[in-house]
């Protein structure tokens, strides 16, 4: 367990459906970061936040995606209207202090799945 | 998109052997990491070498840097079949700005030690 939490596990939905994702990163931590990865993959990076500012997001994500971090400690990501192409691993990880050099601690992950 | 690439994409070994992975990366970066994800599971850092660094250990891990051919490589010795996952290097690019902070990852290479 590395501290950082995310919720659900596994989510199913329908095509068309919205679906949000929660992550508790470790508490001190003032970075936080979303990833998408599928089967055979390596991550990809969506977005991350500095306490509760975003400072990128990935140019690749559409406008269904959208990721808030309102008081700098837990965040979500929202996808809209999902799609098929949006089943993936999403991964959130969380690092620690004002140094640009500094591990990711990952969470398990959301598994989803678009019927 | 990717940054990196992992070479080679699957490796397999006898438990007690060395295995080598290696990565290429495109652009400069602060520093480069090596993660480590079990099937199904998040990613855990391994192990970080920062840009003016040539080559680092932890433990059975040995990682070398070559900024000028901007390529890495990983050494797990005597490896067991406890380190059956998939490994990918991770960089983090210099931005204009030289903010930093995004880290990029590649594709991995899945390693399986046979016992």
């Amino acid at each position: 367990d590395t501290g950082v939490s995310q919720d659900p596990r596994h989510k199913i939905t329908k095509r068309g459906q919205n679906v949000t994702f929660r992550c508790d990163p470790i508490s001190e931590h003032n970075r936080l970061y979303w990833y998408r990865q599928t089967l055979g993959q390596g991550p990809e990076f969506l977005t991350y936040f500095q306490n509760e500012a975003q400072l990128e997001k990935s140019r690749l994500l559409s406008d269904r995606f959208s990721a808030e971090r309102p008081k700098g400690s837990f965040s979500t990501l929202e996808i809209q209207r999902t799609e098929q192409g949006d089943s993936a691993m999403y991964l959130c990880a969380s690092c620690g202090g004002l140094a640009t050099n500094e591990k990711l601690f990952f969470g398990s992950g959301t598994q989803l799945s678009v019927l | 998109s990717q940054q990196g690439e992992e070479d080679p994409q699957a490796l397999s070994i006898q438990e007690g052997e060395n295995a080598t992975m290696n990565c290429s990366y495109k652009t400069s970066i602060n520093n480069l990491q090596w993660y480590r994800q079990n099937s199904g599971r998040g990613l855990v850092h391994l192990i970080l070498i920062r840009s003016n660094e040539r080559e680092k250990h932890s433990g059975r891990l040995r990682v070398t840097l070559d900024t000028s051919k901007k390529s890495s490589s990983l050494l797990i010795t005597a490896s067991r079949a406890a380190d059956t996952a998939s490994y990918f290097c991770a960089t983090e690019p210099v931005l204009y700005d030289n903010q930093g902070g995004k880290l990029i990852f590649g594709q991995g290479t899945e390693l399986s030690v046979k016992p």
